[in-house]
C-alpha cells in the first residue's frame, strides 16, 4: 500500500497569505496525485488532479506541482473560504489519502 | 449535475451487518464509463477506500484488501443505486460513510468527483 504523508499537521495563517501544503508518498505514485478540500460536515471536494490540473470551478489561486514522491499544493493569497483541511490522494496503485493539512485562521 | 443521495441505519451492533445504500440522479449505475465507489473517515484510519462497483458489459467488483473478507457492493439498476454491505463490524467500523463516483473516462480519469453527503453509522451495543 502506497502510504502518504502531510504536513504540516496544522498551519495558522492570515486571509491573503500563501499556504503551501506538502504531500510525500512512500512510493512512486508518477502525476498520479490529486488534492481534495473538505469543510466542515461536508464530503471532500476535488481540487486538483493529476498533480496540476485544476478541476471545474477551482480559482487559480490554487496550484499543484511535484513529481513521483514529493508533491506540492499552494493556496496563494487565501480567501476566507480557504480556511479547511486538504487531503492529497493518489490513484497510482489502488487509492490512498494523507491524513490532512488544516489550514486554520491565525 | 451528478448528485448522490445516502441513506442507512445509524447506528449498528456489534457482529451485525452495516447496509448502506447511495442513490444515483444524472448517471446511471451501469453506465460503461463510471465506476461507483463507497469510502469511510475516521478519526484513527483518516479517509479509506472500501471498495467498488462498475460495469463493462459485464458488472465487476474491486474491494479494499483490509475488509475484503467482510464487504460486498452491489449496483441495483432498477432502482439506480448501489449499496454498502460489511459483515461482522466492530467498534473500529464507526465512521463516516460516503459514497462517490469515478468517471473513469471522464475528464477527471479515476478520480472521485462526486460524493454523497455522508452518513455518520457508529457501532455500538
Amino acid at each position: 500500500e502506497i502510504v502518504l504523508t502531510q504536513s504540516p499537521a496544522t498551519v495558522s495563517l492570515s486571509p491573503g497569505e500563501t499556504a503551501t501544503l506538502s504531500c510525500r508518498a512512500s512510493q512512486s505514485v508518477r502525476s498520479y496525485l490529486a488534492w481534495y478540500q473538505q469543510k466542515l460536515g461536508q464530503a471532500p471536494r476535488l481540487l486538483i488532479y493529476d498533480v496540476s490540473r485544476r478541476a471545474t470551478g477551482i480559482p487559480d489561486r490554487f496550484s499543484g506541482s511535484g513529481s513521483g514522491t514529493d508533491f506540492t499544493l499552494t493556496i496563494s493569497s487565501l480567501e476566507p473560504e480557504d480556511f479547511a483541511v486538504y487531503y492529497c490522494q493518489q490513484r497510482s496503485d489502488w487509492w490512498t489519502f494523507g491524513q490532512g493539512t488544516k489550514v486554520e485562521i491565525k | 449535475q451528478v448528485q448522490l443521495q445516502q441513506s442507512g441505519p445509524r447506528l449498528v451492533k456489534p457482529s451485525q451487518t452495516l447496509s448502506l445504500t447511495c442513490a444515483i440522479s444524472g448517471d446511471t449505475v451501469s453506465s460503461n464509463t463510471a465506476a461507483w465507489n463507497w469510502i469511510r473517515q475516521s478519526p484513527s484510519r483518516g479517509l479509506e477506500w472500501l471498495g467498488r462497483t462498475y460495469y463493462r458489459s459485464k458488472w465487476y467488483n474491486d474491494y479494499a484488501l483490509f475488509v475484503k473478507s467482510r464487504v460486498v457492493i452491489n449496483p441495483d439498476k432498477s432502482k439506480n443505486q448501489f449499496s454498502l454491505q460489511l459483515n461482522s463490524v466492530t467498534p473500529e467500523d464507526t465512521a463516516v460513510y460516503y459514497c462517490a463516483r469515478a468517471d473513469m473516462s471522464g475528464a477527471y480519469g479515476d478520480y472521485f468527483d462526486y460524493w454523497g453527503q455522508g452518513i455518520m453509522v457508529t457501532v455500538s451495543s
